[in-house]
């Protein structure tokens, strides 16, 4: 099946830092590539859309401004959570479109720690 | 907006019983579903999806699930599961497209016994 990767699989920064997560389909091209946040014992909650070469498309009460999405390729897609805070820490999964399959497919997700 | 409810939160069964995970979704026209399962410490796979066509779906390691559009339900099955099945379970549905967004269910925690 198709495969996406996402790095790091782990980051622990201090608070006031800025991350970088990238999500990358390995032998697929994404138009569309998706960010989930998971907190402990819940399901996955959509934080946004990324579309290749244009702006993210957010969920109601996720800020922008504050986690930024970058889908410069069909192949990468970024997420930075800018100024992190100890409550931001989180396990962020990324998917990816597989337009071929009209599936979509996960990555390993990323463990945020914010200390 | 859709939603989708999966009833079971936790679920412990032997090995060789019979499995039955429900999901019900709300939605009033067109959806594609899916059964995502996430082993313990690895990612999201999927597990079987439904498009169109025969509402009962085979997917990989003996699932399958049945479509009852009257019910709007999609419940996952396997006649006799293993140890290794022990794993959360994910239904999801996008409505108009299967490019759309995933919408999830809360899981099922599944837990079998040796």
């Amino acid at each position: 099946g198709a495969v996406v990767s996402q790095h790091p699989s782990w980051v622990i920064c201090k608070s006031g830092t800025s991350v970088k997560i990238e999500c990358r389909s390995l032998d697929f091209q994404a138009t569309t590539m998706f960010w989930y946040r998971q907190f402990p014992k819940q399901s996955l909650m959509l934080m946004a859309t990324s579309n290749e070469g244009s702006k993210a498309t957010y969920e109601q009460g996720v800020e922008k401004d504050k986690f930024l999405i970058n889908h410069a390729s069909l192949t990468l897609s970024t997420l930075t959570v800018t100024s992190a805070h100890p409550e931001d820490s989180s396990f962020y999964i990324c998917s990816a479109r597989d337009s071929a399959r009209d599936t979509q497919y996960f990555g390993p997700g990323t463990r945020l720690t914010v200390l | 907006a859709q939603s989708v409810s999966q009833h079971n939160h936790h679920v412990i069964l032997s090995e060789a019983a019979s499995l039955e995970l429900g999901c019900n979704y709300s939605y009033g026209g067109t959806v594609n579903l899916f059964w995502y399962v996430q082993y313990p410490g690895q990612h999201l796979q999927l597990l079987l999806k439904y498009f169109s066509g025969d509402p009962l779906v085979k997917g990989i390691k003996g699932f399958e699930a049945e479509f009852i559009k009257s019910k709007f339900s999609f419940n996952l099955r396997k006649p006799s599961v293993q140890w290794s099945d022990t794993a959360e379970y994910f239904c999801a549905v996008t409505a108009g497209g299967a490019g759309n967004m995933l919408t999830f269910g809360g899981g099922t925690r599944l837990m079998v016994k040796p």
